[in-house]
């Protein structure tokens, strides 16, 4: 029973662009929501993660987007570069139970082509 | 940092036999999580400890699985009569505190011949 649904799986987006990503979820007691960044042959990083008190959050070129009632939420890359050819996960979590006790989505591999 | 350390990254056995795998944390980072990765997918929650303390076991963890951290420092994680079906990529990660944020190591990859 997978708990937070991803799409799409894949994407390819020309330098400059927008890369947006989309997670659904289904559990209302989650209440942190990171996006994690993984290259090949690595584990995942933190790239930037909201609660759902706040309906956005910037950090340079990437911004969530949060939506409690479609229970909802979108990571989008801006500016897109070469370097953020990776595979991104969203994830879900319940601070009460442990942040790092994580639902994570099937991820969605990122190309951005020059 | 230096980081959070697995070893060995790649470990190829045989169906029935016992495999261990290391995962070195970030010093003074109290809680040590290992995740589940198959290809195509995100990770899996399998285990986490607080120091020496193991808090939770997904249901996704066998009998044939078994974690362990001894002094609060670092974790192993045990195979034992490996199947097929437990190829994956073993991922450890750590955080200081309740923290927010995981650091993941890079993982080993096993694969059950």
């Amino acid at each position: 029973q997978q708990q937070v649904k991803q799409s799409p799986q894949s994407l390819i987006v020309q330098k400059g662009g927008i890369s947006i990503i989309n997670c659904a979820y289904e559990n209302t007691a989650f209440d942190y929501f990171p996006w994690y960044q993984q290259f090949p042959g690595k584990g995942p990083a933190l790239l930037i993660a909201i609660r759902p008190d706040v309906s956005e959050k910037k950090e340079g070129r990437f911004t969530i987007s949060f939506n409690k009632s479609a229970k909802q939420f979108s990571l989008h890359i801006m500016d897109s570069q070469p370097g953020d050819s990776a595979t991104y996960f969203c994830a879900a979590s319940k601070i009460t139970d442990s942040w790092g006790k994580l639902q994570f989505g099937a991820g969605t591999q990122v190309v951005v082509t020059p | 940092d230096t980081g959070v350390s697995q070893n060995p990254r790649h470990k190829i056995t045989k169906r029935g036999q016992n495999v261990t795998f290391r995962c070195d944390p970030i010093s003074e980072h109290n809680r040590l999580y290992w995740y589940r990765q198959t290809l195509g997918q995100g990770p899996e929650f399998l285990t986490y400890f607080q120091n020496e303390a193991q808090l939770e076991k997904s249901r996704l963890l066998s009998d044939r699985f078994s974690a362990e951290r001894p002094k609060g420092s670092f974790s192993t994680l045990e195979i034992q009569r490996t199947e097929q079906g437990d190829s994956a990529m073993y991922l450890c990660a750590s955080t200081r505190g309740s923290g927010e944020k995981l650091f993941f190591g890079s993982g080993t990859q096993l694969s059950v011949l």
